[in-house]
């Protein structure tokens, strides 16, 4: 089965500076999405990137670029230049291509940005 | 109205209710789905609807009956619910077969059980 894994529960960073979130997953398919989904307290879950594992190429969406390692499984978030905004609950998400009713999400990271 | 709405957005009720909750897309999707969000836990998926028909039903218990009438709507019914089952349900719509596989999350229903 697949798995999500987020190992921060929390993190925090200075307003204006650059975090990083972490991600691995476990998977026997060659050909998925993974996704950062964005959960402010107003609770509405929304999408921040999507990756294409066949895409070589890093998926970058302006503040939010992510880096990802297929053969380490691994997909991080990087949030450039934060904002008081971008304090939230950041999930991590699989699932195959094809398949998103089998969505997969990790247990959440706790974003604060201090001012 | 654009995305995927909710309603409503808070739910309080008596384990001998019953009461429902709406959930419609505007996407122009075929695919539904209903999660719950308990406090640091995963989201659990409990259903998923593809194209009016059922695909997946989590092991949910049957106090919790959804009902997909078309492709934009979704109802969860709620019936005798228990105390544990207090938490944010979250719709979400996807379009299957499409490139981006990508589901769409509507504001969820914080639901309170007592």
């Amino acid at each position: 089965a697949q798995t999500v894994t987020q190992s921060q529960p929390e993190m925090s960073v200075q307003e204006a500076e650059t975090v990083t979130l972490s991600c691995t997953y476990d998977t026997s398919e060659s050909d998925y999405y993974l996704f950062w989904y964005k959960q402010p307290p107003s609770r509405q879950m929304i999408l921040v990137i999507r990756q294409e594992a066949y895409k070589q190429q890093n998926a970058t969406e302006n503040r939010f670029s992510v880096n990802f390692q297929k053969a380490a499984k691994s997909f991080s978030l990087k949030i450039s230049d934060s904002q008081l905004g971008d304090a939230a609950m950041y999930f991590c998400a699989y699932s195959p291509r094809g398949g998103s009713e089998k969505l997969v999400f990790g247990k959440g990271t706790k974003l604060t940005v201090n001012p | 109205e654009t995305g995927v709405t909710q309603t409503p957005r808070h739910l309080v009720m008596g384990m001998t209710n019953k009461k429902s909750l709406k959930c419609e897309q505007h996407l122009g999707h075929n695919a539904m789905y209903w999660y719950k969000q308990s406090a640091k836990k995963p989201l659990e998926l409990m259903f998923v609807y593809n194209f009016k028909e059922q695909t997946e039903n989590n092991s949910v218990p049957s106090r919790f009956s959804p009902e997909c009438p078309n492709s934009s709507h979704l109802f969860l019914h709620l019936h005798t619910l228990q105390p544990e089952d207090s938490a944010l349900y979250l719709c979400a719509s996807s379009q299957p077969s499409g490139n981006t596989d990508t589901q769409y999350f509507g504001p969820g229903t914080r639901l309170t059980v007592l």
